[in-house]
């Protein structure tokens, strides 16, 4: 198993600001991925962070609005620049690990309301 | 594209009774189902991870089944109490190595257990 630490759980921020959000896991791993759920949704994945490279986004996320880092395989930060109101939502990071079956673990997520 | 579906969106049982929950995928291509509990504003713990070639798992009052030739999974959670309140989630990851092996989530299931 992974243990994943996320800051901040939760955050109110003004418009127009910027968040980063940290995830640190226990361990090293390779994969490692960045989630939105918005209000009463299920979860949709914003990119993968790769180590040593660029972010692979998914379809509808730019990495000027979600800009990644991924220094090392035990940490990641995710921004969400330029807020709205459309924003709000709880940011979730994830990583897949095991050694005989790949089994994602998340952390406790980040509960984002931008006024 | 891979499709998980959720059905019902909520469900509300007294305190003691069975509680059965349906998650079902459109691509038999699977590599492997987890199922999720997410309390409210939180992140996601994993409760059971089932691979393609298992029938089903077991984890104390949890057991679920795995039904490729259907598309289906079931969450069974032995006598509820009201501390199994949470919104229960399946995803799926499939084999494709093209989709990067990625999850995907069903919509989830409200479960309120009355006492």
């Amino acid at each position: 198993s992974a243990v994943i630490s996320q800051k901040p759980s939760r955050d109110i921020c003004q418009r127009g600001t910027s968040l980063t959000i940290q995830c640190q896991v226990d361990s090293q791993v390779t994969m490692m991925f960045w989630y939105r759920q918005q209000p009463g949704q299920s979860l949709t994945l914003i990119a993968t962070a790769n180590q040593g490279s660029e972010a692979t986004y998914e379809s509808g996320f730019v990495i000027d609005k979600f800009p990644i880092s991924r220094p090392n395989l035990t940490f990641s930060t995710l921004t969400v620049s330029n807020m709205s109101p459309e924003d709000s939502s709880i940011y979730l990071c994830s990583v897949d690990t095991g050694r005989r079956y790949t089994e994602a673990f998340f952390g406790q997520g980040t509960r984002l309301t931008v006024v | 594209k891979q499709e998980v579906t959720q059905i019902p969106a909520a469900l509300s049982v007294p305190e003691g009774e069975n509680l059965v929950l349906n998650c079902s995928f459109t691509d038999s291509a699977i590599y492997n189902l987890q199922w999720f509990r997410q309390d409210p504003g939180k992140g996601l713990t994993s409760l059971l991870l089932i691979q393609s070639s298992q029938r089903e798992q077991t984890s104390g009052r949890l057991n679920a089944s795995l039904d490729k030739s259907s598309g289906r999974s079931t969450l069974y959670i032995a006598a509820s109490q009201p501390g199994d309140s949470a919104t229960y989630l399946c995803a799926m990851r499939g084999r494709i190595k093209a989709a990067g092996n990625k999850l995907t989530f069903g919509g989830g299931t409200r479960v309120l257990v009355k006492p």
